[in-house]
């Protein structure tokens, strides 16, 4: 199984500050045909997941410009331009190149 | 809009059987690719099963190989995740979804 290891675990983040998430992967996440298949969701406390970004850099219908995916390979990196109130919650990675899907162990953004 | 409802979770002792269901609306469900997704009381994401659109394909993790079938009903826009021999490690919040989007979860205990 491809093991994805997310850092830091947690992150304290003054709201209007940049944050920012790293995700590495045990194998490359670029597939033959020119995608990467790493997504970013985030949950936030109570709730599902919701995806922010997809295949990369690709932010997802709705998702705020301040968030952006990028990387390439085997390393990965999320990024909030600005951080806001409602960022709250735990980030995942997630790749889906191969059968099973696996999960980075996830990233807790709290605000200062 | 898309939504995806989860039911079917409940108490169940170890040894004992759960079926789950996934209701889904506002997307042409029968072209999709789904999966169930769960989480542990205070743990990360982690991928249980996938069926492919057309029921020809079904993956699941190893550990619940030979005890859940992933089955689909594209008539009636559901899917279903029976449960065999739970033990309690199954212990989870059980999502449905298309790494797209999720459902809210059903929560499913298992404990003498």
């Amino acid at each position: 199984d491809i093991v994805m290891t997310q850092t830091p675990l947690s992150l304290s983040v003054t709201p209007g500050q940049p944050a920012s998430i790293s995700c590495k992967s045990s194998q490359s996440l670029l597939h033959s045909g020119g995608k990467t298949y790493l997504y970013w969701y985030l949950q936030k406390s109570g709730q599902s997941p919701q995806l922010l970004i997809y295949e990369l850099s690709n932010r997802f219908s709705g998702v705020p410009d301040r968030f952006s995916g990028s990387g390439s390979g085997t390393e990965f990196t999320l990024k909030i331009s600005r951080v806001e109130a409602e960022d709250v919650g735990v980030y995942y990675c997630m790749q889906s190149i191969q059968i099973p899907p696996t999960f980075g162990q996830g990233t807790k953004v709290e605000i200062k | 809009q898309v939504q995806l409802v989860e039911s079917g979770g409940g108490v169940v002792q170890p040894g004992g059987s759960l079926r789950l269901s996934c209701a889904a609306s506002g997307f042409t469900f029968r072209t999709y690719g789904m999966h169930w997704v769960r989480q542990a009381p205070g743990k990360g994401l982690e991928w249980v099963a996938f069926i492919q659109s057309d029921a020809t394909n079904k993956y699941y993790t190893d550990s619940v190989k030979g005890r859940f079938t992933i089955s689909r009903d594209n008539f009636k826009n559901m899917m279903y995740l029976e449960m065999n021999s739970l033990r309690a490690d199954d212990t989870a919040v059980y999502y449905c979804g298309s790494f797209d989007y999720w459902g809210q979860g059903t929560l499913v205990t298992v404990s003498s």
